[in-house]
């Protein structure tokens, strides 16, 4: 959809272990935000990126940072996941004037 | 972005239409109104989204009143299809660095 990837699709990891999920994007847009969602939490955001290497903080960042050395990926890292990690990330792309546009998610699980 | 409130859930019988309400009481002249819907497992889709005039497009019609401080969507006749996790949020469309805070949603279920 959109033309967003997001790889792995579904991973288990043992806490402790160091988690880096992919977006990719074949748009071209500017902004890339990776959210994360739980049962009776909704959508959070994590972190979001307005242009390469231009990134910021959202509403959940700690445990995690990213980077964006390429218009078209987005890279979500857990240095040292735990287990109120366990969660669904989504990706999301914006154009400038245009809504966001999601990925399929990645169902991380960390034993 | 604006804060904005929606019941929790909401049924509908399939073939009726679904007017899915959204408080926004605190919404900036610059804010527009987005909707999106999450069906189960699936990232949220965009549905459509407007500033001030009414807006349909071949998902839906959004009705925004007067002083912008409430709107509704429709689903003109809903089908089981239709069942998912409907968000309204509210955000400046042009900020340099737009990000957009969802709440819980209300979750719609169309009934046979």
């Amino acid at each position: 959809d959109a033309g967003i990837t997001q790889s792995p699709r579904h991973k288990v990891t043992e806490t402790g272990t160091p988690v880096t999920l992919r977006c990719h994007q074949t748009e071209n847009h500017r902004y890339m935000y990776w959210y994360r969602q739980d049962p009776g939490h909704g959508l959070r955001l994590i972190h979001y990126s307005y242009g390469v290497k231009d990134t910021d903080k959202g509403e959940v960042s700690d445990g995690y940072s990213v980077s964006r050395s390429k218009t078209e990926d987005f890279l979500l890292t857990l240095e040292s996941a735990t287990s109120s990690q366990t969660s669904v990330y989504f990706c999301a792309i914006r154009g400038h004037n245009s809504p966001l546009h999601f990925g399929n998610g990645t169902r991380l699980t960390v034993t | 972005d604006a804060k904005t409130t929606q019941p929790p859930s909401m049924d509908c019988a399939e073939g009726r239409a679904a007017n899915l309400p959204c408080n926004h009481s605190t919404i900036s002249g610059n804010e527009y109104v987005y909707w999106y819907r999450q069906i189960h497992s699936q990232g949220p889709q965009y549905i459509i989204h407007g500033l001030k005039n009414n807006e349909t497009n071949e998902m839906a019609s959004l009705i925004i009143t007067e002083d912008r401080k409430s709107s509704t969507l429709i689903l003109p006749h809903a089908t089981l299809r239709d069942t998912a996790v409907y968000y309204c949020i509210v955000r400046v469309a042009n900020t340099n660095a737009g990000k957009s805070t969802f709440g819980d949603g209300t979750t719609l279920t169309v009934k046979p």
